[in-house]
């Protein structure tokens, strides 16, 4: 049982680059998060998408994009990275956006250089 | 104010239980309490919620004060596996876009 699944575990960027941070959830659950933890602080959260088709804001959505691909998949994209940007990177998701129950990725673990 | 308070450190040995503290004196009569754990270089990972009753599962319990300013997570027999950060957390609704994570108290189990 997989669980949350979070490609690729580690990257490293260039200043203005971009990429797509990657998640999918093999649970069949409705909604997903996107958060950020960095050094020694607590998560914060980026988007979450309550159910397919729909996303929403967190408490520091900018800078960052996401698209809720389909039930199981919704991505992350930097479009031009910052070095603000560096920190470990979460999905989670929960069977519904009552659901207060949610199961976290290992993270990815993004330095932009 | 979602705020709350918890000691930034705490220490036990194994194999005894473990009270982890927590205050939220500004709590509303709907907030929820929940716990979350993040072991060393892993996502966080659910512990318990409730909002007034005591509650217990496979991992933890829950106690609450009838006042409901502060709550307890307790674990009834600690292992080395249970080192981690733990969280405590209030939201005035239940859903995982409403959790809020402070710097929560690192548990460090004695072996």
């Amino acid at each position: 049982n997989a669980g949350v699944t979070q490609t690729p575990k580690f990257q490293v960027l260039k200043t203005g680059q971009s990429m797509t941070l990657q998640c999918a959830q093999d649970m069949n659950h409705n909604s997903m998060y996107w958060y950020r933890q960095d050094p020694g602080m607590g998560l914060r959260l980026i988007y979450y998408s309550a159910s397919e088709g729909t996303t929403d804001k967190g408490e520091v959505p900018n800078g960052y994009n996401v698209s809720r691909l389909n039930k199981r998949e919704f991505s992350l994209r930097l479009e031009s990275a910052a070095p603000s940007q560096t920190s470990v990177y979460f999905c989670a998701s929960s069977e519904s956006e009552l659901n207060t129950e949610a199961f976290f990725g290992q993270g990815t673990r993004l330095t932009v250089v | 104010d979602a705020k709350t308070t918890q000691p930034n450190s705490m220490e036990s040995n194994e194999e005894e239980p473990v009270h982890l503290p927590c205050n939220h004196s500004t709590i509303s009569g709907t907030d929820y309490i929940h716990w979350y754990r993040q072991l060393p270089s892993q996502g966080p990972e659910y512990v318990i919620h409730g909002l007034t009753s005591n509650v217990n599962n496979r991992m933890a319990s829950l106690a609450i004060a009838e006042d409901r300013k502060s709550s307890t997570l307790i674990l009834h027999r600690a292992t080395l596996r249970d080192a981690a950060v733990y969280y405590c957390i209030r939201t005035w609704i239940q859903g995982a876009q409403k959790l809020v994570f402070g710097q929560g108290t690192r548990l460090t189990i004695n072996p």
